[in-house]
């Protein structure tokens, strides 16, 4: 079944230290999103991928680092330099569609990431 | 920019019918998407407007008036299994790279 991959469901990170959450599609879509959700509040766009070896800056980038390497795949690095990381991640693709037209983003099962 | 506004929370009773309504301010529009997420899942999608009037799809329908900013999910027949949150996305114009953003969700809770 074609879907949206993230790995691992729960993640913990020591203070300082760097950790890469995991996205693959196999949906062969071409744009690629990643979202922080935290409790009782919408989705922050952090960083977005609409072609392989391209990548831009969301709302919230700062602390995160992204690679697009391949096209399947679309990995996100917490560093230490997000002071709170705790947060629900998800990640999206979507079509590139005429015009940008209706073509809904499909989302993974999400990551949760603590602080220990 | 964009400015997404939606209730936090509602209730309802098992059986009726429940109206979610979405303000935006936007500099570009070009669609609105409505999604369903259940606590700790991911989003799905439910409907798509970028014309004004209403779309149905089932038990949900969608309404769209772009001169207002405005938007609506309207829920028929409301189920338990329908207690998640909902959430507005609005997209900036034609050829916006960045897709989506997000109202803060509304919490529907159905009750028996």
């Amino acid at each position: 079944d074609g879907g949206i991959t993230q790995s691992p469901k729960y993640l913990f990170r020591k203070e300082g230290q760097n950790v890469t959450l995991s996205c693959e599609q196999n949906l062969n879509h071409d744009a690629m999103y990643w979202y922080r959700q935290d409790p009782g509040q919408g989705l922050r766009l952090i960083y977005y991928s609409q072609i392989v070896n391209d990548f831009q800056k969301g709302d919230i980038a700062e602390g995160y680092s992204v690679s697009r390497e391949k096209k399947e795949s679309f990995p996100l690095t917490v560093t230490s330099a997000q002071k709170n990381p705790t947060a629900f991640y998800l990640c999206a693709s979507s079509t590139k569609g005429a015009g940008y037209s209706n073509q809904p983003q499909h989302f993974g099962d999400g990551t949760r990431l603590s602080i220990l | 920019g964009q400015n997404i506004d939606q209730p936090t929370e509602m209730t309802a009773t098992e059986g009726a019918i429940v109206q979610i309504n979405c303000t935006y301010q936007t500099s570009g529009f070009n669609g609105l998407f409505w999604y369903q997420q259940h606590a700790g899942e991911a989003p799905t999608f439910l409907s798509y407007n970028v014309l004004d009037g209403l779309e149905e799809k089932g038990r949900f329908s969608s309404f769209l008036s772009r001169s207002k900013g405005y938007s609506y999910l309207l829920l028929k027949e409301l189920q338990m299994k329908d207690s998640a949150s909902y959430l507005c996305a609005v997209r900036d114009g034609p050829g916006s790279a960045r897709q989506l953003t997000f109202g803060s969700g509304t919490q529907l809770t159905v009750l028996p």
